[in-house]
């Protein structure tokens, strides 16, 4: 069955620290990728996205992701935490060909920071 | 600038009862419009999207349903909600252009089925 995965469901770490949070999908065709960001009693927001071209994308507040299609992944990073980065975020996928455009998302990792 | 909105923010409803969860766009026309739940724990799961007035589907089984009355109206229903109903249920948007696979999303209803 088509899928995403994302390896944790609760990171928490320190500032300063560096994150990195893995997800993996297993559509076998072209997909466009996502994470979302959701706040403390905010909108589930758009932190960053790959369509094509360059696999290491940068989105807000300094995350990255890179894809690697061999490993079927795209990873996100960012490499000094901040309280403020406490949140939940999510790894999305469309597959290209889906004219719905009907995003399949992971469950989440809850990111906790601590000052 | 394109903005959506979602009311009630917050609901406590019995089991048993209906549900009725509006969510209107603004900004854009002949936006695809979709429905997500935000379950404890499990991520967001599409239940209901729409191409268009009149033209929804759905992607799991279960006692609700949505109807898009206008263009920019997505409505989420229950005849009867369940305990399992309880949730976090977003609506999201996306443009019609070429290229516009990003979706935006609403603030959000809270349901607590009790």
């Amino acid at each position: 069955a088509q899928s995403v995965s994302q390896h944790n469901h609760h990171v928490i770490l320190s500032e300063a620290a560096s994150l990195e949070l893995g997800c993996n999908y297993s559509y076998g065709g072209t997909v466009n990728l996502f994470w979302y960001v959701q706040y403390p009693g905010q909108h589930l927001q758009l932190l960053l996205k790959y369509f094509s071209g360059d696999p290491l994308v940068k989105g807000i507040k300094g995350f990255e992701a890179e894809f690697i299609k061999s490993k079927f992944s795209f990873n996100l990073r960012k490499p000094s935490v901040q309280w403020s980065d406490t949140a939940e975020y999510f790894c999305a996928v469309i597959i290209k060909t889906d004219s719905w455009g009907k995003l399949q998302f992971g469950a989440g990792t809850q990111v906790v920071v601590t000052p | 600038s394109q903005t959506i909105h979602q009311w009630p923010a917050t609901l406590v409803q019995p089991v048993g009862s209906p549900l009725s969860l509006e969510c209107t766009v603004e900004g854009t026309s002949n936006p695809n419009l979709y429905w997500y739940r935000q379950a404890a724990g499990r991520g967001l799961q599409l239940l209901f999207y729409s191409v268009g007035i009149g033209q929804i589907s759905s992607e799991v089984p279960q006692n609700l349903s949505a109807s898009r009355p206008q263009d920019r109206q997505f409505i989420l229903s229950s005849k009867k909600l369940l305990l399992s109903d309880s949730g976090f249920y977003l609506c999201a948007w996306r443009g019609r252009d070429r290229g516009s696979d990003t979706q935006y999303f609403g603030p959000g209803t809270r349901l607590t089925v009790l």
